[in-house]
């Protein structure tokens, strides 16, 4: 079973929006609504940035939004500032009442 | 508070089992999912399998079938994460994450557990 697609890297200007995708299929990504993003600092827990494609929880930054077009998901990170770099990882459902994260991005703050 | 914690590193030999626990704590334990995803270093996250607190059904990826199993115990409101016939590929952080039933996302995420398979 094999991962969902993401850039291996991104980068971006403080200020400067980027956009991290995230592809699958039609079992996974394109089939169902519940992609989730997570943001993951180097020896620390995933945090949740994005569920259900694009609902930001309570405490995550308006900066922060994703989207879907077919089987494509997208995180928009708007007005970059240093403290969001990190790598970023997406996930869905998968047909088979299973899960599936994305081959992670690292972003860079230039 | 809502959190999740989990047992310490380990190392173990090649063809050994490892049982990481994680320990819910701030809400009800049996009305919701709990999942086990590793990182192996310098790899991304991959996803291993969940289960029911409720009634402990258990479901796991195609990669860890029949090596990964997953148990609770409702008394101490704990989640197992076992694997056997373990080789230096499966050193790695495992995490544990929470998951409300049908919401797809998973929060909040345990600390992580060092397990390194060496000779």
């Amino acid at each position: 079973q094999s991962a969902l697609t993401q850039p291996a890297s991104v980068s971006g200007s403080p200020g400067q929006s980027i956009t991290i995708s995230c592809t699958g299929t039609s079992s996974d990504v394109g089939g169902y609504n519940y992609v989730s993003w997570y943001q993951h600092h180097p020896g620390k827990a995933p945090k949740l940035m994005i569920s259900t494609v694009s609902n930001r929880p309570s405490g995550v930054s308006y900066r922060f939004s994703g989207s879907k077009s077919g089987y494509t998901a997208s995180l928009t990170i708007s007005g970059l500032q240093a403290e969001d770099e990190a790598d970023y990882y997406c996930a869905s459902y998968r047909r088979g009442n299973t899960y599936a994260f994305g081959t992670g991005t690292k972003v860079t703050v230039l | 508070q809502v959190q999740l914690v989990q047992s310490g590193a380990e190392v173990k030999k090649p063809g050994a089992s490892v049982k990481v626990s994680c320990r819910a704590s701030g809400y009800t334990f049996s009305t919701y999912n709990f999942h086990w995803v590793r990182q192996a270093p310098g790899q991304g996250l991959e996803y291993m399998g969940w289960i029911y607190a409720g009634n402990g059904d258990s479901t796991y990826s195609h990669n860890f079938q029949g090596r990964v199993t997953i148990t609770r115990d409702t008394s101490a409101t704990t989640v197992y994460m076992e694997m056997s016939s373990l080789r230096s590929e499966d050193t790695a952080v495992y995490y544990c994450a929470r998951e409300k039933p049908a919401d797809g996302w998973f929060d909040p995420w345990g600390q992580g557990t060092q397990v390194t398979v060496s000779s």
